[in-house]
């Protein structure tokens, strides 16, 4: 069975920092782009970061770049988001997520999700 | 960055009604959209991709069309399950951007 799972999230101040894991199991990892979705209370879906397979080249939302960062490791099937200089905006649940074969193609598995809450 | 549109941002129907959701892009993303379907939660489903195609698994009375910047989805008969938020995604360049999200609600 296809699965993603995520840990790591939790309560911390602002200006604090927290990773994110997500462990991935039911497929060939290295060969899949990756990404985390996040939802802060009662709002919608944000894209936040994408790696993709195989070298992992990545990208960022304009709200997190410069202080979150998106990493793989393929052969504990892994991806990772460390997050460094957090906000009261980034209260979220974070869902890790699995593209398809082709980028382009949507997002077909996804994880449960872990809520991150930043707050003093 | 492409912003997505979604209308209405919130609709009210019964079972067994046709109900359609539109999805507009701010500049054309080809057939790169996808619709997804979020229960309270719960992570959200993909549903449909490229615009049109059924993801495997997803009732056939769930469709999309579209292509450039207007794109709708379309579900033939509504059904108890079917009541949730719903969600277009752009794909076509990052980053990648969701519309506002659209209630479905039970009238």
């Amino acid at each position: 069975e296809v699965q993603l799972l995520e840990s790591g999230g939790g309560l911390v101040q602002p200006g604090g920092s927290l990773r994110l894991s997500c462990a991935a199991s039911g497929f060939t990892f290295n060969t899949y782009a990756m990404t985390w979705v996040r939802q802060a209370p009662g709002k919608g879906l944000e894209w936040v970061s994408g790696i993709s397979g195989g070298y992992g080249s990545t990208n960022y939302a304009d709200s997190v770049k410069g202080r979150f960062t998106i990493s793989r490791d393929n052969f504990k099937n892994m991806v990772y988001l460390q997050m460094n200089s957090l906000r009261a905006d980034d209260t979220a649940v974070y869902f890790c997520a699995k593209y398809r074969a082709v980028v382009n193609y949507g997002l077909d598995v996804w994880g449960q999700g872990t809520t991150v809450t930043v707050s003093s | 960055d492409i912003q997505l549109t979604q209308s209405p941002s919130f609709l009210s129907a019964s079972v067994g009604d046709r109900v359609t959701i539109t999805c507009r892009a701010s500049q054309g993303i080809s057939n790169y959209l996808a619709w997804y379907q979020q229960k309270p939660g719960k992570a959200p489903k993909l549903l449909i991709y490229t615009a049109s195609t059924l993801q495997s698994g997803v009732p056939s009375r769930f469709s999309g069309s579209g292509s450039g910047t207007e794109f709708t989805l379309t579900i033939s008969s509504l059904q108890p399950e079917d009541f949730a938020t719903y969600y277009c995604q752009q794909l076509d360049n990052y980053p990648i951007t969701f519309g506002q999200g659209t209630r479905l609600e039970i009238k």
